[in-house]
């Protein structure tokens, strides 16, 4: 079964620091694999995908994440964090590789970043 | 492009009420999603469709139903209210792709007392 695990459940960082938010994943075939930002009473946006070709993937708002499929994990992170950084992020993967593919995402349960001035 | 979009923004009903979540996409896409957010839950599908016509369900279809009849619209319809869908419903939308990301709405919040 796929799944998807975000360890921890908030980060809190420094603004001007770099960030890292955590995500492994399982799945039987080739994993897609996205990052979503939430800011408060708002709907997910994308930041960035992962579906095949170079481990570091580049987003939106200076975001990247690294693919690592020996670890099974798809960290997301950013050199110099923000203030306006501080929102709730959700891993998701898909598996590539099944039939009849319908579109549909797995989540994690979300890891809430704190940036602090 | 309005993109996504839903309605109403918040509803509070009473156990045993019905209601129906309105959602419409304006980007032509056929596959359509609906989730429920519970506080450190992420995100649970409820129910999908792969185009007009064609629904299925997802990991949490209990106490929901669904319809396609446009490329549209996809409202969820909740028949018996129950406490237990108080939640927070997101709609979303994505190109026919297997690597094409999904486009959300800005939620409906939902209270059942």
């Amino acid at each position: 079964a796929q799944s998807v695990a975000q360890p921890e459940d908030q980060v809190n960082v420094a603004e001007g620091n770099p960030l890292t938010v955590k995500c492994t994943y399982s799945v039987s075939g080739n994993p897609y694999l996205f990052w979503y930002v939430q800011y408060p009473n708002r709907g997910l946006q994308f930041l960035l995908k992962y579906i095949t070709g170079d481990n570091l993937v580049k987003g939106s708002y200076g975001f990247e994440a690294e693919f690592n499929k020996s670890q099974t994990s798809f960290h997301l992170k950013k050199p110099s964090a923000l203030v306006s950084d501080s929102a709730l992020y959700f891993c998701a993967v898909r598996d590539g590789s099944r039939m009849g593919n319908t579109g549909k995402l797995i989540f994690g349960q979300g890891t809430t970043l704190q940036v602090k001035p | 492009n309005a993109g996504v979009t839903q309605t109403p923004k918040f509803r509070i009903l009473k156990i045993g009420q019905s209601m129906t979540l309105q959602c419409t996409q304006d980007m032509n896409h056929n596959y359509m999603y609906w989730y429920r957010q519970d506080p450190g839950m992420g995100l649970k599908l409820i129910y999908y469709s792969v185009g007009a016509g064609i629904t299925d369900k997802g990991e949490v279809p209990n106490g929901y139903n669904v319809s396609r009849s446009t490329t549209e619209d996809f409202p969820l319809r909740l028949e018996l209210a129950a406490p237990s869908q108080t939640s927070v419903y997101f709609c979303a939308s994505s190109y026919p792709r297997e690597m094409g990301e999904q486009y959300f709405g800005p939620g409906t919040r939902l209270t059942v007392l």
